[in-house]
């Protein structure tokens, strides 16, 4: 079974202060692909990255980054000099590249993010 | 690329009425599609995933007789609830799958559902 655990429920930071979010999964596959979903508050999720299993690069896209550790099955995000736009439920999810299951997110609980001015 | 919308973004209905949801992948085909629903500051709940042609596969505790998918064509899947009460009141959200291996999910804004 997966699993993909998000252990910070909420976190509240002050403009232009670095953030990271956590991200652990559980994984019995050795094929599979890792994500960040942002969700604001109007509720649509919004695609942020994609990590298989196979490519442990790190990845910056502005003030983003994302470190992807498979010795710790971890998958974390920083958000560098966080802005009040970066408010938002931040979610973590897993797919496997195979099986029955194939395709199927198994999403973290999510983070709540609330960058204050 | 990779839109998808979804049709109605709120709905109000009175209990027992049926209210027809839609999920449109604008800028590419979609085979697979899924359905998702969403409680106040809770994790996206998998209802069903829908295929193209073929009967939606629903996960365990979903009622299919009760949520009814339909996914027509490759940019068009509907969720229509059916007999609606206000526990079926929730934020419901589409996605469709696309890329090499369609393993990545790109959603709709959501549908809020609120049944009086």
């Amino acid at each position: 079974a997966q699993k993909v655990t998000q252990a910070q429920t909420e976190i509240s930071v002050v403009e232009k202060e670095d953030v990271t979010l956590d991200c652990v999964y559980e994984t019995r596959d050795t094929t599979y692909y890792l994500f960040w979903y942002k969700q604001p508050p109007s509720g649509e999720l919004v695609f942020l990255i994609r990590r298989n299993s196979f490519d442990e690069q790190n990845e910056i896209s502005g003030r983003y980054s994302w470190n992807f550790q498979k010795s710790t099955s971890s998958f974390n995000f920083t958000i560098t000099a966080s802005q009040v736009v970066d408010s938002a439920v931040y979610f973590c999810a897993l797919t496997n590249a195979g099986g029955t299951s194939y395709g199927k997110l198994t999403f973290g609980q999510g983070t709540i993010l609330t960058v204050h001015p | 690329g990779a839109v998808v919308s979804q049709h109605p973004s709120r709905v109000i209905c009175k209990s027992g009425t049926s209210v027809k949801i839609e999920c449109r992948s604008l800028d590419f085909q979609a085979t697979t599609m899924f359905w998702y629903r969403q409680f106040p500051k809770q994790s996206l709940m998998l209802m069903a995933t829908s295929n193209e042609g073929s009967k939606a596969t629903y996960e365990q505790g979903v009622e299919k007789d009760k949520f009814l998918i339909n996914h027509a064509s490759l940019t068009l899947s509907t969720l229509t609830v059916t007999s609606a009460h206000p526990e079926d009141s929730s934020f419901y959200i589409c996605s469709a799958s696309r890329g090499r291996l369609q393993e990545t999910q790109y959603f709709g804004p959501g549908t809020r559902l609120l049944v009086l």
